[in-house]
C-alpha cells in the first residue's frame, strides 16, 4: 500500500532553516510528483510547491520563491523540503502529498504531517 | 484569478443532504478535488476528477461542476462526516500552480 512517512517535529529559532523529509513506499517513486502543503494553527491548507520525482523539476508558489528548495533522492524514494529564513508565521504542520500531475491533478496520498515550530 | 472561495461553515441535520460549494475562475478549466480533514489528522481525498471516489470513500459523497462552481454533495450525512472540507484545483497561470479553497466547516446536527 502507498505510504508517505515524514520526519519528526522540529523547533527552530527565527532566521534558521528546516529540512523535512518524506519517504515514499508502495509505488514507483518516479511515477508521480510530490507536492508540499502546509497548515498554520487553526488555518486552512496552503500549497507550497511541487517537484517531479522523475526529473527533479520544481514549481514553487510565489509566496515561497527564494526561500524554499524541494529535492528528491530516488535511491531512497525520499523527498525533501527545506525552508530558510524562518519566521514565527512559518509555524505550521507541513504535509507531503503524492501529486497526480498526469491525471486529474489530485493529491491522493498524504504524509502524516510534520509540526515545525518557530520560536525564539 | 487563482482564488477558490468556499463558505466558512455549513450545517446539516443527520441523514439529510448537504452541498458544499467552491467558486473560482480556474474551475472553468480544471476539475476540483475535495479533501476531508478531521482535527489532528491529515486531509483525505474524497472526490476527484469529474466525479470519482477513491477506494474506501462511501458512495454518499459525490461531486459535480458547472461553470466556475464545483460542488461536493453528501447524501444522507452521518455523524462521522463532521469535518473540514477543502476544494483544490490547478490555477490558470502558465506554471499551473495549485490552489486550495479556504475550507468549509461541516457540522452534523
Amino acid at each position: 500500500q502507498v505510504q508517505l512517512v515524514q520526519s519528526g517535529a522540529e523547533v527552530k529559532k527565527p532566521g534558521a532553516s528546516v529540512k523535512v523529509s518524506c519517504r515514499a513506499s508502495g509505488y514507483s517513486f518516479t511515477s508521480h510528483d510530490i507536492s508540499w502543503v502546509r497548515q498554520a494553527p487553526g488555518q486552512g491548507l496552503e500549497w507550497m510547491g511541487r517537484i517531479s520525482a522523475y526529473n527533479g523539476h520544481t514549481n514553487y508558489a510565489q509566496e515561497f520563491q527564494g526561500r524554499v528548495t524541494m529535492t528528491t533522492d530516488t535511491s531512497t524514494s525520499t523527498a525533501f523540503m527545506e525552508l530558510r529564513s524562518l519566521r514565527s508565521d512559518d509555524t505550521a504542520v507541513y504535509f507531503c502529498t503524492r501529486d497526480d500531475s498526469s491525471g486529474w491533478y489530485e493529491f491522493d496520498y498524504w504524509g502524516q504531517g510534520t509540526l515545525v515550530t518557530v520560536s525564539s | 484569478s487563482s482564488e477558490l472561495t468556499q463558505d466558512p461553515a455549513v450545517s446539516v441535520a443527520l441523514g439529510q443532504t448537504v452541498r458544499i460549494t467552491c467558486q473560482g475562475d480556474s474551475l472553468r478549466n480544471y476539475y476540483a478535488s475535495w479533501y476531508q480533514q478531521k482535527p489532528g489528522q491529515a486531509p483525505v481525498l474524497v472526490i476527484y476528477g469529474e466525479n470519482n471516489r477513491p477506494s474506501g470513500i462511501p458512495d454518499r459523497f459525490s461531486g459535480s461542476s458547472s461553470g466556475n462552481t464545483a460542488s461536493l454533495t453528501i447524501t444522507g450525512a452521518q455523524a462521522e462526516d463532521e469535518a473540514d472540507y477543502y476544494c483544490h484545483s490547478r490555477d490558470s497561470s502558465p506554471n499551473h500552480h495549485s490552489v486550495f479553497g479556504g475550507g468549509t466547516k461541516l457540522t452534523v446536527l
